[in-house]
């Protein structure tokens, strides 16, 4: 098993930009999740799905996108990016409520 | 909005000597993780713990969840260069579609040979 697959590693953005970040996972998890990690703030998530075609706000969704059109993928889409949000992007997935996540090894995001 | 105090923030030991590190919230909370994470990858889980009062043994490591399922406490008995890491607990609320994990902002810790 692959476990959570994100692409790309890294990205160079410039300010306006739309992009997408890929996440996949072939543990047939229900519950995926995006988090940004930011140094002296931790962990925060983005946005979050229990299942397929459903998804939530999480504490920092401003300026991101998901949908959950399948089991296995769960993108991050970001509309018009703005240095703000350069930072490192974490999805991760879990087979349900109090099981721990498998993280993926992460996206390296910089708009400049 | 749900926080996650952790302490201490920074921890730099010798080997051989043990810690414990300590998670604490105002919340209630459904479940409690710990994770481990090194530079340039993504967090490792060690451990869920569910039930107030639960004790979880990984080897070296011992996990506490509190009585009333608002704090955990993760000891490390005779560290080894090998832990060095920054270990984070996350609490996790689940009700229906309605579902939160809320990461601590980690402790970062040094075993020196």
């Amino acid at each position: 098993n692959a476990g959570v697959t994100q692409t790309p590693k890294f990205q160079v953005l410039k300010t306006g930009q739309s992009m997408t970040l890929q996440c996949a996972q072939d543990m047939n998890h229900e519950y995926m999740s995006w988090y940004r990690q930011d140094p002296g703030m931790g962990l925060r998530l983005i946005h979050y799905s229990v299942g397929a075609g459903i998804t939530d706000q999480g504490e920092v969704p401003n300026g991101y996108n998901v949908s959950r059109s399948t089991t296995e993928d769960f993108p991050l889409r970001l509309l018009s990016a703005a240095p703000s949000q350069t930072s490192v992007y974490f999805c991760a997935s879990k087979r349900a409520a109090n099981y721990g996540y498998t993280f993926g090894s992460g996206t390296r995001l910089t708009v400049v | 909005t749900q926080l996650l105090e952790q302490s201490p923030q920074f921890l730099s030991i010798q080997e051989g000597e043990n810690l414990t590190v300590y998670c604490n919230s105002s919340s209630v909370f459904s479940s409690l993780q710990w994770y481990r994470q090194e530079p340039g990858e993504g967090p490792v889980l060690l451990v869920t713990v569910v039930t107030g009062g639960e004790v979880k043994k990984l080897k070296r490591l011992t996990f506490q969840f509190g009585d009333a399922r608002k704090d955990s406490s993760l000891h490390i008995t005779a560290a080894q260069p090998g832990d060095t890491g920054l270990y984070l607990c996350a609490g996790e609320t689940s009700g229906g579609s309605n579902y939160k994990l809320t990461f601590g902002k980690g402790t970062l810790l040094t075993v020196n040979p």
